[in-house]
């Protein structure tokens, strides 16, 4: 099992719907967990992080961390044309400063 | 502003021309790191340091070498590129606590190809 594993999609989602994007994660790299919004062709821009149990939100971003089911997702409302990227999520392990990346989701979303 | 700035943002250079790529950054963060990305994967930590002290990954070819001679630059060094080391090459920092938040950013790349 990968350490932390996402869907590749592509996840297509309608203009002005929800896009929900899921990772999980092994106990290792448990601790905190990073969302990244990448663009083909540019560098991965932060969009939200999240330590502790329960929902984070930001604007139309929402962050989840179920830490007994080894879960992370983001939930993003209204979702944009300009939404249309890949979305990396990321685990920093407890006593280390190397990050743990998924492979990413492809999400498309459609005018 | 920049934080994390990457130079150049593209490099075409030969096979088995030595090529470097430089990162700068003004977040006065302890620890840099170079990633390889390579199309639709993940990006593939080459090396980090925390301050001087430099941490290879195992996987890491020889061929890569990396040097900080200060807090705010990094280089890496391909000394022989080949055809497989195009890619778009990633610079990051961190605070380098064993806090949580502990949150790295991104310079802007430097993509790389390799004829």
């Amino acid at each position: 099992q990968k350490e932390v594993e996402q869907n590749s999609g592509p996840l297509s989602v309608p203009e002005g719907a929800i896009a929900s994007l899921n990772c999980t994660y092994s106990d290792r790299v448990s601790q905190s967990f990073f969302w990244y919004r990448q663009y083909s062709g540019k560098s991965p821009e932060l969009i939200m992080s999240i330590y502790s149990n329960g929902d984070k939100e930001d604007g139309r971003f929402t962050a989840q961390l179920n830490k007994a089911s080894q879960y992370v997702s983001l939930l993003i409302r209204d979702s944009q044309p300009s939404d249309s990227a890949t979305y990396l999520c990321a685990a920093l392990p407890s006593g280390t400063y190397k990050y743990i990346f998924g492979t990413g989701t492809r999400l498309k979303v459609l005018a | 502003d920049a934080m994390v700035i990457q130079n150049p943002r593209y490099q075409v250079t030969q096979f088995g021309k030595p090529v470097t790529l430089s990162c700068s950054q003004t977040l006065n963060h302890n620890v840099m790191y170079w990633y390889q990305q390579k199309s639709s994967q993940a990006p593939k930590l080459l090396f980090h340091y925390y301050d001087k002290d430099f941490n290879n990954e195992a996987d890491t070819p020889d061929n890569f070498q990396s040097r900080r001679p200060n807090t705010s630059f990094c280089f890496l060094d391909i000394r022989s590129p080949g055809l497989g080391d195009t890619a778009m090459y990633l610079c990051a920092t961190s605070p380098g606590t064993y806090l949580a938040k502990n949150i790295q950013y991104f310079g802007a790349g430097t993509r790389l190809s390799v004829l």
